[in-house]
């Protein structure tokens, strides 16, 4: 079982950009979080896909949106990119029947220039 | 809201120490409490989950207890070795209908020297 998989691993993009980051579940988990953190801080969270749905949603702008695919994995899309965006993204998959299991991928580091 | 706070943000210990790391939130109504841990620009790993029936949680070197009706978790971590060094995250898993989401302190920063 490969867990909580991620990609990119780092990323750089200019302010203004748009960005995508993907996120593969761990196996038979059908419920992907999405959270971000900046540095020095807690992760907080971004909003939550179910049933390719968003579900439930952080205090974030709509400039971060997201996907989820029939396969359960999921896109988080950062539109015009501030430098305040820069963070580790973490994406975290769960079973809808004990969601507080939550296990986490090893982030997407974004820097924005 | 709730809002999860952590004490010390930061820690420096000599090997062998024993140490207590705090954690207090807001809302009583959570669900259950994990306590996390996470090295430099890494992902999250998951040490201990208490649910919020329980009182405490042990694996290993590491305990966990939980105080409800306080809003406070410890995080008791014996004989620390140079290999705990690493950000400790306190997180309360707040329940909906049938989804939940996480809520996380900002973390405590340990140093354990040899």
């Amino acid at each position: 079982d490969a867990g909580v998989t991620q990609s990119p691993t780092h990323l750089i993009k200019t302010r203004g950009q748009q960005v995508t980051l993907r996120c593969s579940p761990k196996s038979g988990h059908d419920t992907v979080s999405w959270y971000q953190q900046a540095l020095g801080q807690g992760p907080q969270f971004i909003f939550q896909y179910y049933e390719e749905e968003e579900r439930q949603r952080g205090n974030f702008p709509d400039r971060f949106s997201g996907h989820q695919f029939p396969n359960y994995s999921s896109e988080l899309n950062v539109n015009a990119l501030l430098l305040g965006d820069s963070a580790l993204y973490l994406c975290a998959s769960s079973p809808t029947q004990s969601s507080y299991e939550q296990y986490f991928g090893p982030g997407t580091r974004l820097t924005v220039t | 809201k709730q809002e999860v706070t952590q004490i010390p943000a930061a820690l420096s210990v000599p090997e062998g120490e024993n140490l207590v790391l705090n954690c207090s939130f807001t809302d009583s109504a959570i669900y259950n409490l994990q306590w996390f841990r996470q090295d430099p620009g890494k992902g999250l790993t998951s040490l201990l989950l208490i649910q919020s029936s329980q009182r405490e949680q042990t694996s290993g070197r590491l305990n966990a207890s939980l105080d409800k009706s306080s809003g406070r978790s410890t995080l008791y971590i014996a004989a620390s070795q140079p290999g705990d060094s690493a950000t400790y995250l306190c997180a309360v898993f707040i329940r909906g209908s049938t989804l939940g989401r996480l809520y996380f302190g900002r973390g405590t920063q340990l140093t354990v020297w040899p």
